[in-house]
């Protein structure tokens, strides 16, 4: 399977404690995109990496979240100290880049619960 | 404001029949793409077909077209002879060239497909 994988595809955890989250991109894109989606909405978009470099955050990364992609490779997602509104589906998504590519490709999401 | 609109929560639709979902979008940014993503009730989000705002003709993926009015900053999603397996939820979404390569969803459409 060449396409996005996500790990893990569940996590349930209680408030307070920390997860972290990875995912692997088709493996000649250049650019990663985490997305968070709730039940009943759309994705928003959390942040991306061109290889290494983080390039945006938005506003919903909080000071808990924290995203890494050290070889420009696979990335992590980590929450610390979650709360019950983290609760959502995080989806991560690679393109080739640069800028005007057409498709992100998605992975199937990991769906966190925060007890 | 909502960048992207999508009117219809959800939409109940004959098998064989074409079906229209429609999306609006804000934006000033005279360069954009416009993406359609279809989600499964197993969370993957899978692209349909994209539009450029600079493309002069409508884009079709198979049963798949895009009906894009620029002027009336509309991006409707035609699924023509639609089949069972189409019931999902559908996302619009646009991505801000001149701005960052983040994509913006809206709402989503649920559609119902009735054998």
């Amino acid at each position: 399977d060449t396409g996005v994988s996500q790990d893990p595809r569940h996590k349930i955890t209680k408030r307070g404690q920390n997860v972290t989250f990875r995912c692997d991109p088709i493996s000649e894109h250049n650019r990663l995109y985490w997305y968070r989606q709730t039940l009943g909405q759309g994705p928003e978009f959390l942040t991306y990496f061109q290889n290494e470099a983080q390039l945006e955050k938005s506003r919903l990364l909080s000071d808990r979240f924290s995203a890494e992609r050290p070889k420009g490779s696979f990335s992590t997602l980590e929450i610390q100290r979650t709360e019950q509104g983290d609760s959502a589906m995080y989806l991560c998504a690679s393109s080739r880049g640069p800028i005007n590519d057409n498709e992100q490709f998605f992975g199937p999401g990991t769906r966190l619960t925060v007890l | 404001a909502q960048k992207i609109t999508q009117t219809q929560p959800g939409m109940f639709v004959q098998e064989k029949e074409a079906v229209t979902l429609d999306c609006t979008y804000d934006t000033s940014d005279p360069s954009y793409g416009l993406f359609w993503y279809k989600q499964p009730s197993s969370g993957e989000m899978i692209f349909l077909i994209y539009q450029g705002s600079y493309d002069q003709q409508n884009a079709t993926e198979g049963r798949y077209s895009l009906n894009f009015q620029k002027a009336r900053k509309s991006a409707n999603l035609v699924i023509s002879a639609s089949q069972l397996g189409d019931s999902a939820m559908y996302f619009c979404a646009m991505r801000e060239n001149n701005r960052d390569d983040k994509i913006i969803f809206g709402k989503g459409t649920r559609l119902h497909i009735l054998p």
